[in-house]
């Protein structure tokens, strides 16, 4: 199925720092959604987005629902250790088909 | 918040017995569940939709017969992996689809299960 481009694909910061990832596609989605994965667990539900333009946000994570419908970005402030996992994008039309992004891994060092 | 049990965690098997995997939507229903298998360090493998009262929908490549999917109630899906072989040993997550009415359509995934096939 498709694959929404994410990226960076890897990240390594310094614990404090601010965080941006992207995820883009080539076709159009009326929902946005961002997930984050620790080892060994499901995808937890971060930020939906539902609306072309939104700015949503969830305690130091904001995302927002790019205005081309295209693409959508989440941003992480003052990360901290426990911010470390692999962080999805996924967008829907119908809600029967979820296209997820190819996943940004990030790592905090204290 | 909406929550997507999944049992067993953790499962070893020996090759050619057969396991199945219960995926429960705890506080609300869902007509609709997701399949997935995801390899380690890679992203999430679509393997069937399955949907309340009829047969799921596979992905191309996923063998249907091999992969049994079951969705006999709208909080109860089930996965059941027949005659397991090691190249089967994955994780496999299952997710809820909750639409909440208007333009409000989440998915919500379950804890995964560790599949090792002896």
């Amino acid at each position: 199925g498709q694959q929404l481009n994410q990226s960076p694909q890897s990240m390594f910061i310094q614990e404090g720092e601010d965080v941006s990832m992207n995820c883009t596609s080539s076709s159009i989605f009326n929902t946005w959604l961002w997930y984050k994965q620790e080892p060994g667990e499901g995808p937890v539900l971060l930020i939906a987005l539902y609306k072309a333009g939104e700015l949503t946000s969830n305690g130091r994570l904001t995302a927002q629902f790019g205005i081309t419908r295209k693409d959508s970005f989440l941003n992480i402030s003052a990360s901290i250790p426990s911010d470390v996992g692999i962080y999805f994008c996924a967008g829907t039309n119908t809600g029967n088909q979820f296209y997820f992004g190819t996943g940004t891994s990030l790592t905090v060092i204290p | 918040g909406a929550v997507v049990s999944q049992h067993p965690s953790w499962v070893i098997c020996k090759s050619g017995t057969s396991v199945k995997i219960e995926c429960r939507s705890l506080d609300f229903q869902a007509t609709t569940m997701f399949w997935y298998r995801q390899f380690p360090k890679q992203s999430l493998m679509l393997m069937a939709t399955s949907n309340e009262g009829s047969k799921a929908t596979y992905e191309q490549g996923v063998e249907k017969d091999k992969f049994l999917i079951n969705h006999a109630s709208l909080t109860l899906s089930t996965l059941t992996v027949t005659s397991a072989h090691p190249e089967d040993s994955s994780f496999y997550i299952c997710s809820a689809r909750l639409f909440s009415g208007g333009r409000t359509d989440t998915q919500y995934f379950g804890p995964g299960t560790r599949l090792t096939v002896l």
